[in-house]
């Protein structure tokens, strides 16, 4: 059973388009994380959700919008995709286990290429 | 800063020892993790350490930490074809993780 699902995988679109991405995990965590990784293979962190509520917002612009409609579920809304957009996306999620440690597992990742 | 940093790419040959290096920021991370990233695919935990530990071993993997530093490593003994991939050090932050720029094992036969 998939643990972190992303769909779609690959998405290629053109600019000023507005896109989602959708995030599933049925690991019954209650956090949940999108991540950007760039051509050079740099991995940002972009959101973290917990218990559907935002907890980090990493200076990404306001066209990204996150939606978690339940804590199994962390969507990506994108407006106005430009050229700097394209990268591999990837949703995360984790439960704390045990004070301080938690370890994220990752979903196979989208690439969103912008055109 | 936040800044984690690794070496950008390393090449053994099959049988080896590997070691990769990371300098992390931040000294009140209570745990320092190494991820995997095999091609086209997200990212697996390899192991992790407790801050107050100098050393732990895992099978074929293991992760040095120098606190004072901020130095972590990853050595792989008896490196494989199959360990070829892309390793990500990782500091733990208030709900996120800070990785560092990654590091590309190549393996050669």
């Amino acid at each position: 059973d998939t643990a972190v699902s992303q769909t779609p995988k690959y998405l290629v679109t053109q600019m000023g388009n507005d896109k989602s991405i959708k995030c599933e995990q049925n690991l019954g965590h209650d956090t949940m994380y999108w991540y950007k990784q760039d051509s050079k293979k740099f991995l940002k962190i972009m959101f973290s959700y917990n218990n559907k509520e935002l907890i980090i917002n990493e200076t990404v612009p306001n066209r990204f919008s996150p939606k978690s409609p339940d804590k199994a579920h962390l969507n990506l809304h994108i407006n106005s995709l430009e050229l700097g957009d394209s990268a591999v996306y990837f949703c995360a999620s984790s439960q704390e286990r045990q004070a301080s440690f938690y370890e994220q597992y990752f979903g196979p990742g989208t690439r969103l290429t912008v055109t | 800063g936040e800044d984690v940093e690794q070496s950008l790419f390393l090449s053994v040959r099959e049988g080896d020892s590997s070691v990769i290096n990371c300098t992390y920021t931040d000294s009140s991370s209570t745990y320092l993790y190494w991820y995997k990233q095999e091609p086209g695919a997200g990212l697996q935990l390899l192991t992790y350490i407790f801050s107050n530990m100098d050393m732990k071993q895992d099978q074929r993997l293991t992760v040095l930490l120098n606190k004072k530093d901020k130095h972590l490593s990853l050595r792989i003994a008896d490196t494989q074809t199959g360990d070829s991939a892309i390793y990500f050090c990782a500091e733990q932050g208030t709900y996120k993780y800070i990785f560092g720029t990654g590091t590309r094992l190549k393996v050669l036969a």
